[in-house]
Order: C-alpha cells, then sequence, then structure tokens
C-alpha cells in the first residue's frame, strides 16, 4: 500500500512569492492534516481537512490556506512568503474511524525562502 | 505552561540498555497519545499508540498512561544503535459529539535519543 505523497519535496522560492504544496493521502483515508516544522517551534499543526472541509485550523496566518479535493488530495497555499515560512511541511493522513486517529505522514516539502 | 512536555534531552545510553521518555500533557480531555521517531532528515514514524490508562507492549516497546497524571511514557527495552533519533510526544483532544476524535495533534518538542555501542 503506497504512503502519503508529498511533491514537490524541495524547493526555494524568493520572499514574496507564493507556494503550492500538494499531498495525495494513503489509499482510503479521508483525513489530511498538514503540519509545519522548524528546529525552534517543532511540530506545529496548520489545518485539517475531511472530506473536502476544514474541521480545524491552527494558529497560523491567513497567508496560510488550504483545501481538500473529492479524491482526498490536499493542497496548501502559502502567499506573500517570509523569511520565517522557511521549513519543512508535513503532510499526514488518517483513516478516521472511531476514536484512533492515528496519522500517517509523508516525506514532506522542504521550502526553503530566500 | 506548555500543552505537551518531553523531558529534557538529549538522551544517551548505553546499547543494550533501556531508555525511558516522558511526557506530561495538560489538556485533560486529550484521549489518544502516541509516540513518534523521527530520523534525522525523515519524516516522523508512528511506533505506538495508547487510548487507556495502563500498559501497551510492541516487540522491544512499551507505552505507559497515566491520564489521571497527564503522564505518558515510552519504554525502548535492550536498546540498539538504530533506535538512535528523535522521539516524539503527541496527544490528540477529545471525543466529538459523534463519537470519533478529530482534530489537531499537539507535538512535545522531542527528545533526542543516543544509543552507544
Amino acid at each position: 500500500k503506497a504512503g502519503v505523497t508529498q511533491t514537490p519535496r524541495y524547493l526555494i522560492k524568493t520572499r514574496g512569492q507564493q507556494v503550492t504544496l500538494s499531498c495525495s493521502p494513503i489509499s482510503g483515508h479521508r483525513s489530511v492534516s498538514w503540519y509545519q516544522q522548524t528546529p525552534g517551534q517543532g511540530l506545529q499543526f496548520l489545518f485539517e481537512y475531511f472530506s473536502e472541509t476544514q474541521r480545524n485550523k491552527g494558529n497560523f496566518p491567513g497567508r496560510f490556506s488550504g483545501r481538500q479535493f473529492s479524491n482526498s488530495r490536499s493542497e496548501m497555499n502559502v502567499s506573500t512568503l517570509e523569511l520565517g515560512d522557511s521549513a519543512l511541511y508535513l503532510c499526514a493522513s488518517s483513516l478516521e474511524q472511531g476514536r484512533t486517529g492515528e496519522l500517517f505522514f509523508g516525506e514532506g516539502s522542504r521550502l526553503t525562502v530566500l | 505552561q506548555k500543552e505537551v512536555e518531553q523531558n529534557s534531552g538529549p538522551l544517551s545510553v548505553p546499547e543494550g540498555a533501556i531508555a525511558s521518555l516522558n511526557c506530561t500533557y495538560s489538556d485533560r480531555v486529550s484521549q489518544s497519545f502516541f509516540w513518534y521517531r523521527q530520523y534525522s532528515g525523515k519524516s516522523p514514524e508512528l511506533i505506538m499508540s495508547i487510548y487507556s490508562n495502563g500498559d501497551k507492549e510492541d516487540g522491544r516497546f512499551t507505552a505507559q498512561l497515566n491520564k489521571a497524571s497527564q503522564y505518558v511514557s515510552l519504554l525502548i527495552r535492550d536498546s540498539q544503535p538504530s533506535d538512535s533519533a528523535t522521539y516524539l510526544c503527541a496527544v490528540k483532544g477529545g471525543l466529538d459529539a459523534g463519537g470519533t476524535s478529530y482534530g489537531k495533534l499537539t507535538f512535545g518538542q522531542g527528545t533526542i535519543l543516543t544509543v552507544h555501542p
């Protein structure tokens, strides 16, 4: 069974640009979450989608947005990039049945903002 | 107070020893608890999940949960150099009206474990 797939794996942008990251969840998983990981702040929750609806959102500015498609694939967008947006962006999918809620992470998209 | 706190590292143990990793959380309604392992340059990998008070064993790993004390731990027996990684404690919130537990995972800062030969 294929795991969570994220693209692109690495990207370099300059301040003010925008970026779109893509995530394909494990087949059959309907919940997709996004996390930002930095050395200083650790892993921080961005948002979660289930059946194309955003169910939960973390404490990030409106420059960070996302969406989920009918096939459960998800994208996140960051507009007007800042240096501090340099991070590893991780997508995780979950089967989301009952109370398990186990998340399985993709390899991440490493964003560098210059 | 941080929502999820892990014992400060780094933690260094000799090969074959027991490594003990600890985590406390602040939200009393938390229902689901996870331990992830993250190798340098890689993404977090789920190694244990625990939902009820007590111990849960899986091979060399044992997770322990005490909801009254808001404490969860991970023991790694017979530690191997390949266990050297950052271990992340993660906590998920309470149940919704439908009985499922959706929502964010809150992670601790992680404990760096080094197992030396």
